[in-house]
């Protein structure tokens, strides 16, 4: 069965600050890796995907560890407006079928 | 402004009784899709469709059912079959699954 792990938090972080948190994934296999981002009884939205090289977009960074099979994401200088929870998802292809959410991790920026 | 809609935004249901969900997309993506989303848990495909007059279940398909008539339109309907049918139910539309998927803003269905 495909898992895919997160730690649920909450994370309480002072605003201003750096945090990081990873998500595990099981199938050896998997081919695509994104990092979603919902807010409290919202939608999920696309945050960004997971290249091999590691990517950045303004103050995120996600990076990928085929080898040790997990994805970080990576928030730096933390504004209140992050608070949400972040889900990992894993594709391991075949379609719908492959694409595996995690529980999320949720972030709590703290004034 | 291409998106994707569901309607209603919460929905009460009396035991036994089909509900029907609405979800409609101008994206012009191929594949659309049906996902549950409890608290506390990860979000659990229940159906999906890759193409018109197509689709395939998903991992919790049972007490669902859904049709594809038309590329902008995935109505998912919860019937009295379905045990525990309360939760937050998101639909999502991609162009391609490695591409990502444009949720909608969900239905929150409740039983009463």
């Amino acid at each position: 069965r495909k898992e895919v792990e997160q730690d649920p938090g909450p994370f309480n972080v002072p605003e201003g600050a750096t945090v990081a948190f990873n998500c595990t994934y099981s199938n050896s296999a998997s081919q695509s890796f994104f990092w979603y981002r919902q807010d409290c009884r919202k939608e999920p939205k696309l945050l960004m995907s997971v290249y091999s090289s590691g990517n950045e977009d303004g103050r995120f960074t996600a990076q990928l560890n085929r080898a040790s099979q997990y994805i970080s994401l990576l928030i730096r200088d933390s504004k209140l407006s992050d608070s949400a929870t972040y889900l990992c998802v894993v594709y391991s292809g075949g379609g719908a079928d492959g694409l595996t959410f995690g529980k999320g991790t949720h972030l709590i920026i703290q004034p | 402004d291409g998106g994707i809609t569901q309607s209603p935004k919460y929905l009460f249901r009396k035991e036994g009784q089909n509900v029907t969900l609405s979800c409609e997309q101008n994206l012009n993506h191929d594949a659309m899709y049906w996902y549950r989303q409890d608290p506390g848990q990860g979000l659990r495909l229940i159906y999906y469709s890759q193409i018109v007059n197509d689709f395939q279940k998903g991992d919790i398909a049972e007490g669902y059912s859904v049709s594809r008539e038309k590329k902008e339109s995935f109505p998912l309907t919860v019937t009295s079959a379905q045990k525990n049918p309360t939760a937050f139910y998101l639909c999502a539309s991609s162009s391609d699954t490695i591409a990502g998927y444009t949720f909608g803003s969900g239905t929150r269905l409740t039983v009463v």
